[in-house]
């Protein structure tokens, strides 16, 4: 059963840029959630999508961003990047969470210059 | 008060030791609770999860709930140097709309 896959494993962006990430939950999960992880803050939650509807939002600006799809693989996007933005993006799913927990994918590692 | 605390740490047990690992959470409310690992670089992978009051043991680990207390912890008994890593309380906290809150983990060294 293939695990929790996310896209890009690295990036390195300019401040200012927007940037988009990519995550596929492991299949029949409809539950995603996505969390930012620095050495300094631990993981913070973004937000939570369950069945295409965020269902809750973690206390980041509004240039986070999120979706999701039908197949219930899920995007988040960054606009106007700054240099604080530099963290591990880690995605996590789940059949119920608050039965089973959350299993997370590798994350993806963004770079803001 | 944080949503979920741990104890930052560095905790540094010697080979064989048990390690004790404590968490507590701000919502009374609260159901269920998960601990996980995370080694260096990688992301974390959930090795235990509790919802009663007490102790469950699952080989090495045992998770204690004390929903009274606010409080829930890990023991690893007869530590190994594989064990060494980051270990994260979280929370599935239902004055958030059962918003999942993680700890900002505890970091264990066995050494040996």
């Amino acid at each position: 059963k293939a695990g929790v896959t996310q896209t890009p494993r690295y990036l390195i962006k300019t401040r200012g840029q927007q940037v988009t990430l990519s995550c596929s939950p492991i299949s029949g999960h409809r539950s995603v959630s996505w969390y930012q992880q620095t050495p300094g803050q631990g993981l913070q939650f973004l937000f939570e999508y369950f069945s295409e509807t965020q269902r809750n939002k973690g206390n980041f600006p509004g240039r986070f961003s999120g979706r999701q799809f039908s197949n219930s693989r899920s995007e988040m996007n960054v606009s106007t990047l700054e240099l604080g933005d530099s963290a591990l993006y880690l995605c996590a799913s789940s059949l119920r969470r608050e039965l089973y927990g959350y299993t997370f994918g590798s994350g993806t590692r963004l770079t803001v210059v | 008060q944080k949503e979920v605390e741990q104890n930052s740490g560095p905790l540094s047990v010697p080979e064989g030791a048990i390690a004790s690992l404590n968490c507590t959470y701000s919502d009374r409310g609260s159901q269920s609770f998960f601990w996980y690992r995370q080694y260096s670089g990688k992301s974390p992978e959930l090795i235990m999860s509790i919802y009663s009051n007490g102790d469950k043991e699952d080989g090495r680990f045992t998770a204690q709930l004390n929903k009274a207390s606010q409080y829930v912890s890990l023991l690893i008994r007869d530590s190994q140097p594989s064990d060494s890593a980051t270990y994260l309380c979280a929370v599935n906290l239902s004055n958030t709309g059962n918003q999942f809150y993680f700890g900002t983990g505890t970091s264990l060294t066995v050494i040996p």
